[in-house]
């Protein structure tokens, strides 16, 4: 089975401030996909970004890149210039590929902007 | 244009109750999902359904049953109801399984047992 391990429960930083989350994940399979999800407080699930397990290039959109390090079975969120509107939960999550077993998710970061 | 619709949004309920909550999507998907997200936000497949497979995580209590009458719909009965089935239940859909194709989800249902 596989686990998705987020060890950063609470992050709190500055408005405009550059942020890391966390991630690790055990797998023995060879094809996944990895995703962030983003759960604000109005309950919503939001993709923030995807990565497929056989691309060494990490993805990227807008603010949100990632750290994808296959070998070491990491995959960290980085947000730049965060902004108020980023407070939200964060939840990496895990999908095999080929299968239908659904999203195995982390427990979680709650992560707070100040302003 | 709502992608994925759960319906109620909130639900109170005594225990021992049966209940359901429905999900519908527009995007033409043929996979829906329901997860479960407990009290300290942890999140958990709870089935997965296409037109040609259920695949029910062996945790899930067999009160819970998910029903498709079309691969639009895929609506979650729950028979006796039990406290600890207090939660946020989340639909998604996505096209095909287990791949890319990210999931879909609805804006969850509130459930609450007195």
């Amino acid at each position: 089975a596989q686990t998705v391990t987020q060890s950063q429960p609470e992050m709190s930083v500055q408005e405009a401030e550059t942020v890391t989350l966390s991630c690790t994940y055990d797998t023995s399979e060879s094809n996944y996909y990895l995703f962030w999800y983003k759960q604000p407080p109005s309950r919503q699930m939001i993709l923030v970004i995807r990565q497929e397990a056989y691309k060494q290039q990490n993805a990227t959109e807008n603010r949100f890149s990632v750290n994808f390090q296959k070998a070491a079975k990491s995959f960290s969120l980085k947000i730049s210039d965060s902004q108020l509107g980023d407070t939200a939960m964060y939840f990496c999550a895990f999908m095999m590929g080929g299968g239908a077993d659904g999203l195995t998710f982390g427990k979680g970061t709650h992560l707070i902007i100040q302003p | 244009d709502t992608a994925v619709s759960q319906t109620p949004k909130y639900l109170v309920t005594q225990m021992g109750n049966d209940k359901s909550i429905k999900c519908e999507q527009n995007l033409g998907h043929d996979t829906m999902y329901w997860y479960k997200q407990d009290s300290k936000k942890f999140l958990k497949i709870m089935f997965s359904y296409n037109n040609k497979e259920l695949i029910i995580n062996e945790t899930v209590p067999n009160r819970f049953s998910p029903k498709s009458p079309d691969k639009a719909h895929l609506n979650l009965h729950i028979n006796s109801l039990e406290l600890g089935d207090s939660a946020v239940y989340f639909c998604a859909s996505s096209q095909g399984q287990g791949g890319f194709q990210p999931q879909h989800f609805g804006d969850g249902t509130r459930l609450s047992i007195l």
